[in-house]
């Protein structure tokens, strides 16, 4: 079965500029989430998608937005880049038990960002 | 905000050595994560252990879970050089957010 699939693997903005990154988690995987990873910072959550509806948020300002898809595929948007967005932007997708819990996460291989 | 946080911060050992990674938590958790990631990729999801649940083994890791204590430990016996990686610890407290901590770098030479 296919991994969960992020394009593009980099990309290279400027400042001010914005962007949109995708990703197609593992098929029957509703929830999906996303996570910026700096070497200063670590692995920040940035929010949750799970049947179209955001579930959870991380504590991101609001240049930071997503969305679910249908067919679970997610996107998500950096308006107004700042040098400091500059990040691997990391996916997960999860299947969800009975009772909700999600289960473990895959991961895609992430999006490297660099804002100039 | 870091809910894991993992010791050491970097670890060097030989090939065939034991190495030991611990995690500490701070609130009340559903289950815990352990995740590997080789430089600049994606985060590989190694073993999960339930908030019941004691210890697990799988293959070479042996994962252990008090929750008296909040801690987690991840052994990985007989240490080969494809092990080196950062290694990460997660906790899921409600049902859906995975928090990590910022990992332990693990260097295994030949």
């Amino acid at each position: 079965k296919a991994g969960v699939t992020q394009t593009p693997r980099y990309l290279i903005k400027t400042r001010g500029q914005q962007v949109t990154l995708s990703c197609s988690p593992i098929s029957g995987h509703r929830s999906v989430s996303w996570y910026q990873q700096t070497p200063g910072q670590g692995l920040q959550f940035l929010f949750e998608y799970f049947s179209e509806t955001q579930r959870n948020k991380g504590n991101f300002p609001g240049r930071f937005s997503g969305r679910q898809f249908s067919n679970s595929r997610s996107e998500m948007n950096v308006s107004t880049l700042e040098l400091g967005d500059s990040a691997l932007y990391l996916c997960a997708s999860s299947r969800q038990l009975t009772g909700g819990v999600n289960t473990e996460a895959f991961f895609g291989q992430g999006t490297r960002l660099t804002v100039v | 905000s870091q809910q894991g946080e993992e010791d050491p911060q970097a670890l060097s050992i030989q090939e065939g050595e034991n190495a030991t990674m611990n995690c500490s938590y701070k609130t009340s958790i559903n289950n815990l994560q352990w995740y590997r990631q080789n430089s600049g990729r994606g985060l590989v999801h190694l073993i999960l252990i339930r908030s019941n649940e004691r210890e697990k083994h799988s293959g070479r890791l042996r994962v252990t879970l008090d929750t008296s204590k909040k801690s987690s430990s991840l052994l990985i016996t007989a240490s080969r050089a494809a092990d080196t990686a950062s290694y990460f610890c997660a906790t899921r407290e409600g049902y859906s957010t995975l928090t990590f901590g910022k990992g332990t770098m693990l260097l295994v030479s030949p």
